[in-house]
């Protein structure tokens, strides 16, 4: 089945740093995939997502480029920001199907102190 | 942005009690989820609906669970007779569109302990 791996349960990283949160997946179609954030006590909501190949979206300073060769998706920022100390869910989803369902990752909790 | 709300946002019931996790959707979207998260574990696909009709649903959907929106009102999420292992955080969400793209809003969760 389809799975998406998050290495690092926990990133602490100074302000200013650049931040780098990696996810792999495995999947026997081509998939979407997104990062989700969530800040304490709030809803986890949509950060960026892609489908194609080598192309990059951005968004609120983040991006992440889809590569199929290696299966991965990794989240960057230039430089953190006291307010991204939240929790990353990777995730991806079939877009053959109907469903819209999606596999999450474990999340990667990141940590931005001063 | 749109908002999903989850009531309540903590439930602690006896082993064998019947639950309802209500969830009030985005108000113009037509697909709802359910999401289940263990403690140290990622959020897991419950169940989609869609026309008041499920649409999959995974092994963790088990028997016990039930899903429905009587007239478009609180999507729910009932329980019966739940069980120790239960105990999790319960996402609801919504969507626009059904497509592999759509982008889901997720309401904040409910914990819910069973004991």
């Amino acid at each position: 089945g389809d799975s998406v791996t998050q290495t690092e349960g926990l990133v602490t990283l100074t302000e200013g740093l650049p931040v780098m949160l990696n996810c792999t997946y495995q999947s026997t179609y081509s998939p979407f995939l997104f990062w989700y954030v969530q800040h304490l006590n709030e809803a986890p909501k949509l950060l960026l997502k892609s489908f194609t190949d080598n192309k990059r979206p951005e968004h609120q300073g983040f991006h992440a480029t889809l590569h199929k060769s290696s299966s991965s998706f990794h989240l960057q920022k230039s430089s953190a920001q006291l307010s991204d100390s939240a929790l990353y869910y990777c995730a991806l989803s079939d877009p053959t199907g109907g469903n819209n369902k999606l596999t999450f990752g474990q999340g990667t909790v990141l940590s931005v102190i001063p | 942005g749109p908002k999903v709300l989850q009531i309540p946002s903590h439930q602690i019931i006896d082993m064998g009690q019947m639950v309802t996790l209500n969830c009030d959707p985005v108000s113009n979207h037509l697909y709802f989820y359910w999401y289940k998260q263990i403690l140290g574990q990622q959020m897991e696909f419950l169940v989609n609906f869609y026309n008041g009709k499920v649409m999959e649903k995974s092994k963790l959907f088990k028997d016990q669970f039930s899903v429905e929106r009587p007239d478009g009102s609180y999507f729910t999420l009932k329980i019966q007779p739940t069980a120790l292992e239960d105990s999790a955080v319960y996402f609801c969400a919504s969507s626009l569109a059904g497509a592999g793209a759509e982008t889901l809003y997720f309401g904040s969760g409910t914990r819910l302990t069973v004991l």
